[in-house]
């Protein structure tokens, strides 16, 4: 069975950009959650995703957004990017949320 | 709320040196523990977890206790090995239903030939 994938693996955008990463679970799981992870915060919890719907969000702006679709596959997007938005952002998928997650390798985003 | 701590690291040791990274939580109901491993340029993998008190979780040589009288979840392993050093994160899944993780900070481990 495929793992969760990601694209792009790394991204270098300027400030005020906006940007949009994907991730698709692994097959027959229907939970996504997004993280963001960076030498001084460590991973922080962005959003939750099941069955198209979102479950919960972490403390975050409002220019951090997110979907899924039909298939599951859910994407983030970022707006107006800060120097600060530079991290890991990390997917996780489970069958359902609360039970294991399996994660992705990540998107490296770099912001200039 | 609920919250992971996890010992600060880095934690340095010889090879064959026996491990213990120490893990406590606060949660309201009974939630299920994890530990994650995290290589190099690499994402999260689940190392092993516990579903209730007093589950034992183990995989690769590491173990984890799950002391709801301690409210503890500490990884132990015998003989650590140079390709062990990663960092590892202590998690929890809320209990309370809100489908989200909560990760401790990470400590990493470094281990010498």
């Amino acid at each position: 069975k495929a793992g969760v994938t990601q694209t792009p693996r790394y991204l270098i955008k300027t400030r005020g950009q906006q940007v949009t990463l994907s991730c698709s679970p692994i097959s027959g799981h229907r939970s996504v959650s997004w993280y963001q992870q960076t030498p001084g915060q460590g991973l922080q919890f962005l959003f939750e995703y099941f069955s198209e719907t979102q479950r919960n969000k972490g403390n975050f702006p409002g220019r951090f957004s997110g979907r899924q679709f039909s298939n599951s596959r859910s994407e983030m997007n970022v707006s107006t990017l800060e120097l600060g938005d530079s991290a890991l952002y990390l997917c996780a998928s489970s069958l359902a949320g609360g039970h294991e997650q399996f994660f992705g390798p990540g998107t490296r985003l770099t912001v200039l | 709320g609920d919250s992971v701590t996890q010992m600060e690291g880095p934690v340095t040791l010889s090879e064959e040196a026996f491990l213990t990274i120490n893990c406590t939580y606060t949660a309201t109901g009974y939630p299920s523990l994890f530990w994650y491993v995290q290589y190099p340029g690499e994402g999260l993998q689940l190392l092993l977890k516990a579903t209730k008190a007093d589950d034992k979780g183990s995989n690769k040589g590491f173990e984890a206790t799950y002391r709801k009288e301690t409210t503890s979840f500490h990884l132990e392993k015998g003989s650590v090995q140079v390709s062990d050093s990663a960092v590892y994160f202590c998690a929890l899944s809320d209990p309370a239903g809100t489908y989200k993780y909560i990760f401790g900070t990470g400590t990493r481990l470094k281990v010498l030939a």
